[in-house]
């Protein structure tokens, strides 16, 4: 059974900085890795989905990575500002889309 | 604008009465699903229909049924015998559930409490 694990559970940081969010899951035989980004009370939006044949995914301030045979995946997060604080979920995908969904890191950006 | 929609945002029901749960598509989807997030947990999925008339089971569909009569439909109903129903309910779409590669898609989610 797939498990996923995200850490930090929670991260504080000042406006500016260079952040990682980290991954981990269980099986490695998965075909494709989502981030989500969910706001309080909200739905989740997609913000990158990285193919299992890839190792990096990026969209403008925002580059996933993945590497299968470990099991991990990272959000790497450049130049943060306060509209990024939000929780990012990471969900593996291991058949016939069904998303496993980590906790979640809570991420708070201070001006 | 394309999307997906959920309502009502909010739902409050009293025990022992069912409450379906609406969520409608325009994105021309095949796969529609149905999750379920509680504090502190990570999203659960309760079913999942890969084409219309069609649904599966998720991982914790006991007390829930749902129905997918037309391909941008997928309404939720949580019965009398979910044990504890009150949660946040979201609804997710993606182009097709084979062969495997498709992005996810989610609603603005509903709000369920149970007194």
């Amino acid at each position: 059974k797939q498990e996923v694990t995200q850490i930090p559970a929670a991260l504080s940081v000042p406006e500016g900085e260079n952040l990682v969010l980290n991954c981990s899951f269980t099986d490695s035989a998965i075909y494709n890795l989502q981030w989500f980004r969910q706001d309080p009370g909200k739905g989740l939006t997609s913000l990158l989905l990285i193919q299992s044949s890839q190792r990096e995914q990026t969209s403008g301030r925002l580059n996933a990575s993945l590497d299968k045979s470990s099991g991990r995946s990272t959000l790497y997060i450049a130049a943060s500002q306060p509209g990024d604080s939000a929780t990012y979920l990471c969900a593996p995908n291991t058949g016939f889309q069904k998303l496993v969904f980590g906790t979640g890191t809570r991420l708070l950006v201070s001006p | 604008d394309g999307g997906i929609t959920q309502s009502p945002k909010y739902l409050f029901r009293k025990e022992g009465q069912n409450v379906t749960l609406s969520c409608e598509q325009n994105l021309n989807h095949d796969a529609m699903y149905w999750y379920r997030q509680d504090p502190g947990q990570g999203l659960r999925l309760i079913y999942y229909s890969q084409i219309v008339n069609d649904f599966q089971k998720g991982d914790i569909a006991e007390g829930y049924s749902v129905s997918r009569e037309k391909k941008e439909s997928f309404p939720l109903t949580v019965t009398s015998a979910q044990k504890n129903p009150t949660a946040f309910y979201l609804c997710a779409s993606s182009i097709a559930a084979r062969p495997l590669i498709y992005e996810q898609y989610f609603g603005p989610g509903t709000r369920l409490t149970v007194t």
